[in-house]
C-alpha cells in the first residue's frame, strides 16, 4: 500500500506571497496518475492538477506541479485570497488509490 | 455541463445499510471511470472504492472491502454505493466523482452511523 505524506501540515501566509506544498510518496510512482484538489470549506473537493503538472480545465496558471518518482511538489505562485484552503495529494495509479493527509494554507 | 448528484444518505444504526446513488448528467456516463470518495467530519479525503468504464472492473479501499460494492447502471448514467454492515467509523459525507484523475464532484451526500 502506498502511503502519501504532505509536508508542512499547516502554511501560514500573507497574500501575494509564494506557497509550496510537498507531497512525498511510500514507493516510487507514476506521474501520469498523480493530482492535487483543492478543497474550501464547506465545498467538494476541486482538481488542480492531473498527471503532476497539467492543470485542469479553469485553473489559473499561478498554480503549476512538478515531480516524479516519490516526491511531488506544488507551487502557487502568489497567493490570491481565494487560494487560501486545503490541499490534498493523490495517487491512483495503484489500488488502493490514496490521498495525502492534507495542507492548509491559510491567512498568516 | 458536467453534473453530478448524490443521494442516498441519512441517519442509520450500526450494523444496518444503506444504498448510495451518484445521478450523472453532461457527459457520455458510460465511457468513464467512476469513484466514491469519502470525509468524515473535520478529517480529510479518503478514497473507498472505483469502477472501471471500460470493463467494469472494481477496486476498494481496505477499510470497506467485502462491506461496501460499487456498481454503476450505464442506460440510467447511475453510479451506486451499496454499504452493508456500517460501522460508526463509515459515518462521512461521500462524495461520487467522475474519472480516475476525479475531473468532477458531486456535492455530497451525508452518511451519520449512530445508534
Amino acid at each position: 500500500e502506498i502511503v502519501l505524506t504532505q509536508s508542512p501540515g499547516t502554511l501560514s501566509l500573507s497574500p501575494g506571497e509564494r506557497a509550496t506544498l510537498s507531497c512525498r510518496a511510500s514507493q516510487t510512482i507514476s506521474s501520469t496518475y498523480f493530482a492535487w484538489y483543492q478543497q474550501k470549506p464547506g465545498q467538494a473537493p476541486r482538481l488542480l492538477l492531473d498527471g503532476a503538472s497539467s492543470r485542469a480545465t479553469g485553473i489559473p496558471d499561478r498554480f503549476s506541479g512538478s515531480g516524479s518518482g516519490t516526491d511531488f511538489t506544488l507551487t502557487i505562485s502568489r497567493l490570491e485570497p481565494e487560494d487560501f484552503a486545503v490541499y490534498y495529494c493523490q495517487q491512483y495509479g495503484r489500488s488502493p488509490r490514496a490521498f495525502g493527509q492534507g495542507t492548509k494554507v491559510e491567512i498568516k | 455541463e458536467v453534473h453530478l448528484l448524490e443521494s442516498g444518505g441519512g441517519l442509520v444504526q450500526p450494523g444496518g445499510s444503506l444504498r448510495l446513488s451518484c445521478a450523472a448528467s453532461g457527459f457520455t456516463f458510460g465511457s468513464y471511470a467512476m469513484s466514491w470518495v469519502r470525509q468524515a467530519p473535520g478529517k480529510g479525503l479518503e478514497w473507498v472504492s472505483a469502477i472501471s468504464g471500460v470493463d467494469g472492473s472494481t477496486y476498494d479501499a481496505d477499510s470497506v472491502r467485502g462491506r461496501f460494492t460499487i456498481s454503476r447502471d450505464d442506460s440510467k448514467n447511475t453510479l451506486y454505493l451499496q454499504m452493508n454492515s456500517l460501522r460508526a467509523e463509515d459515518t462521512a459525507v461521500y462524495y461520487c466523482a467522475r474519472a480516475d484523475g476525479l475531473d468532477y464532484w458531486g456535492q455530497g451526500t451525508l452518511v451519520t452511523v449512530s445508534s
